[in-house]
């Protein structure tokens, strides 16, 4: 069974500009979720998508949203990028939303503003 | 809202010997999951070991084992004869059904 695939791997954009991140769960799961993760703040959980609807949201500017997909696939959106977003985004699938079940994580978007 | 809390930002330890990483959490909740995951150096990060609150079995997994002290709302990872290969960050976490929180990591380094 395929893992969960994040596309692009590496972005590099400037700031001001705008970025779409993508993410394709395992076959069968329907929870996805995004953190970003930085050296300073470590993982922090940006939202949680199921059957296509934002059950939770971290404490993110609202320059930052997703949506996700009928087959499951999500999305992530950045506008008006900043320095600060420079970060890894993590997009990690479960079968059902969080605990208990177990997350399996995509090997990220590495995103540098400039 | 719940927290997670790893105090130790490095650790290291010699190959073959043992080596326990801490972690703390608050929540108000009895029910929850508690998750200890690993992200090797420029891989994913994988599931490393799960405790069920409502267990009072402390988890096991091979090398990897769990000290749960519920009271103490603390939660912590021993690793047994430790491998190069168990080199890593290690994050701690905590879910329940609303909500999964990390902790800021412990850089494991295992030396030869």
């Amino acid at each position: 069974k395929a893992g969960v695939t994040q596309t692009p791997r590496y972005l590099i954009k400037t700031r001001g500009q705008q970025v779409t991140l993508s993410c394709s769960p395992i076959s069968g799961h329907r929870s996805v979720s995004w953190y970003q993760q930085t050296p300073g703040q470590g993982l922090q959980f940006l939202f949680e998508y199921f059957s296509e609807t934002q059950r939770n949201k971290g404490n993110f500017p609202g320059r930052f949203s997703g949506r996700q997909f009928s087959n499951s696939r999500s999305e992530m959106n950045v506008s008006t990028l900043e320095l600060g977003d420079s970060a890894l985004y993590l997009c990690a699938s479960s079968l059902v939303p969080t605990a208990p079940y177990e997350q399996y994580f995509g090997p990220g978007t590495r995103l540098t503003v400039t | 809202a719940q927290t997670v809390t790893q105090s130790q930002p490095e650790m290291s330890v010699q190959e073959a010997e043992t080596v326990t990483l801490s972690c703390t959490y608050d929540t108000s909740e009895n029910n929850y999951y508690l998750f200890w995951y690993k992200q090797p150096p420029s891989r994913q990060m994988i599931l490393v070991i799960r405790q069920e609150a409502y267990k009072q079995q402390n988890a096991t997994e091979n090398r990897f084992s769990v000290n749960f002290q519920k009271a103490a709302k603390s939660f912590s990872l021993k690793i047994s004869d430790s491998q190069l290969g168990d080199t890593a960050m290690y994050f701690c976490a905590f879910g329940n059904n609303n909500d999964m929180r990390f902790g800021a990591g412990t850089r494991l380094t295992v030396k030869p």
